[in-house]
């Protein structure tokens, strides 16, 4: 069993639509979750972090995090076609340093006009 | 603001062949990472080194080598290709400091082992 388990799309909504996005994990020591967002061709930034439970905004993203059913969900308002894009949740149990990052494989997103 | 910078962006290698894939940063980070990006596998971690002087194994180090040659140089190196190789690699940097899920990366290196 993977320790992080993320559905790989692709998603396709229209613009202005609500998107959910969502990973489940095996290992109940994580306590730092991590949006990743990936344009094609690019690398991997970093959009949302939380630590431990709950939710967090940030404009138009929302991440929340369920400690209890190991599941950790980026809500995406009013999607944009800018908002395309792969995104890949990663979490840890420490922060000593990102060699025990572990990432899901991305969920590709489309938004259409 | 370069940020984490990579070379080559694109490379074909026939099997057997050797190379080398680098990697600078210029936000004086103390860690930097490779990794590798495949189809349905994710981001899977080759090699580290948190700091200039040390490197170790991450999750997928077979086939691979690495030197941090200075704190801002990590380079990856393939002594002889296979196919099993081809993927698009990533370097990555981390400081003390920030939260430690947060990574910069390198716009990837695309190889591929013919």
């Amino acid at each position: 069993q993977k320790e992080v388990e993320q559905d790989p799309g692709p998603l396709s909504v229209p613009e202005g639509a609500i998107v959910s996005l969502n990973c489940t994990y095996s290992n109940s020591a994580f306590q730092y979750f991590m949006w990743y967002r990936q344009y094609s061709r690019k690398g991997p930034e970093l959009l949302m972090y939380t630590y431990s439970s709950g939710n967090k905004e940030d404009g138009r993203f929302t991440a929340q995090v369920d400690k209890s059913s190991k599941y950790i969900s980026l809500f995406i308002r009013d999607s944009q076609p800018s908002d395309s894009a792969t995104y890949l949740c990663a979490m840890t149990y420490d922060q000593t340093g990102a060699n025990n990052l572990f990432f899901g494989t991305g969920t590709r997103l489309t938004v259409i006009p | 603001n370069a940020g984490v910078t990579q070379t080559p962006k694109f490379q074909v290698l026939k099997t057997g062949q050797s190379m080398t894939l680098q990697c600078a940063q210029d936000m004086n980070h103390n860690s930097m990472y490779w990794y590798r990006q495949d189809p349905g596998m994710g981001l899977r971690l080759i090699y580290y080194s948190a700091s200039e002087g040390t490197t170790d194994k991450g999750e997928v180090p077979n086939g691979y080598n690495v030197s941090r040659l200075n704190k801002r140089e990590f380079s990856l190196r393939l002594e002889s290709a296979a196919p099993s190789q081809t993927s698009v690699y990533f370097c990555a940097s981390h400081t003390s400091g920030r939260v430690s899920g947060e990574l910069f990366f390198g716009e990837g290196s695309r190889l591929t082992v013919l």
